[in-house]
């Protein structure tokens, strides 16, 4: 079946321009997050939605980065005014997430952003 | 501050042994730990999950252990193979979903 795919994979942007990172997620996942992985860094966490619930969005780290799902499956990560500290590979994943229990991340291929 | 140390240097092995990752984790309690494999150039991909009244866990070749004492977790491949090669990663969680991961472990196994 068909698994998280993420667009583009690769992303070259000029330092101040806005960009936007696509997620679709695995069909019937509820919960969506992002995270991103600087080279040599672990992954760290950005954004997380749970179906109609208000996002958790304690790891955005600035105000130029937002998200958006919308109807409970598509998700779009937008950096505005890009930074080159925010070149990194920015990864989605998905997950079944029913009240008291915890199911596995199934992540995405990654979007490649590099802001020259 | 919050903390999940893996070892930063790779380890090498010979196909065969058996390899041992080892996880450390400070200022968590986490509910459940799980483990994720990494190659270069793709997402992470799940592999084991262990909760905090598990002692171990096994899936194939695989083993896990999750001391709450020690705030450790242990990750072992029986009989390892080249295919075994790759970057293992913790990842935990105190509360909610979203998880917090380790750098990563790189291992080598070589015929």
């Amino acid at each position: 079946g068909a698994g998280v795919s993420q667009s583009p994979s690769n992303k070259v942007t000029e330092k101040g321009k806005d960009v936007e990172l696509r997620c679709d997620p695995i069909s019937g996942h509820t919960a969506l997050y992002w995270y991103r992985q600087s080279l040599g860094q672990g992954l760290e966490f950005l954004i997380y939605f749970q179906g109609n619930s208000a996002p958790d969005k304690s790891g955005l780290p600035s105000d130029r980065f937002s998200a958006e799902r919308t109807g409970g499956s598509v998700s779009t990560l937008t950096i505005q005014r890009t930074q080159q500290e925010d070149s990194a590979v920015y990864l989605c994943a998905s997950s079944l997430d029913v009240a008291g229990a915890t199911y596995e991340q199934y992540f995405g291929p990654g979007t490649r952003l590099t802001v020259t | 501050s919050q903390k999940i140390e893996q070892n930063s240097e790779a380890l090498n092995i010979q196909e065969g042994k058996t390899a041992t990752l080892t996880c450390n984790y400070t200022n968590y309690s986490p509910a459940y730990l799980q483990w994720y494999r990494q190659d270069p150039g793709r997402g992470p991909v799940f592999l084991l999950l262990i909760r905090e009244n598990e002692k171990e866990k096994r899936k194939e070749r695989l083993k896990v252990t999750f001391d709450t004492t020690l705030k450790q977790s242990l990750f072992h491949i029986t009989a390892s193979q080249p295919a075994d090669s790759a970057t293992y990663l913790c990842a935990l969680a105190n509360s909610g979903y979203a998880l917090n991961f380790g750098k990563g472990t790189s291992l080598l196994v070589t015929p």
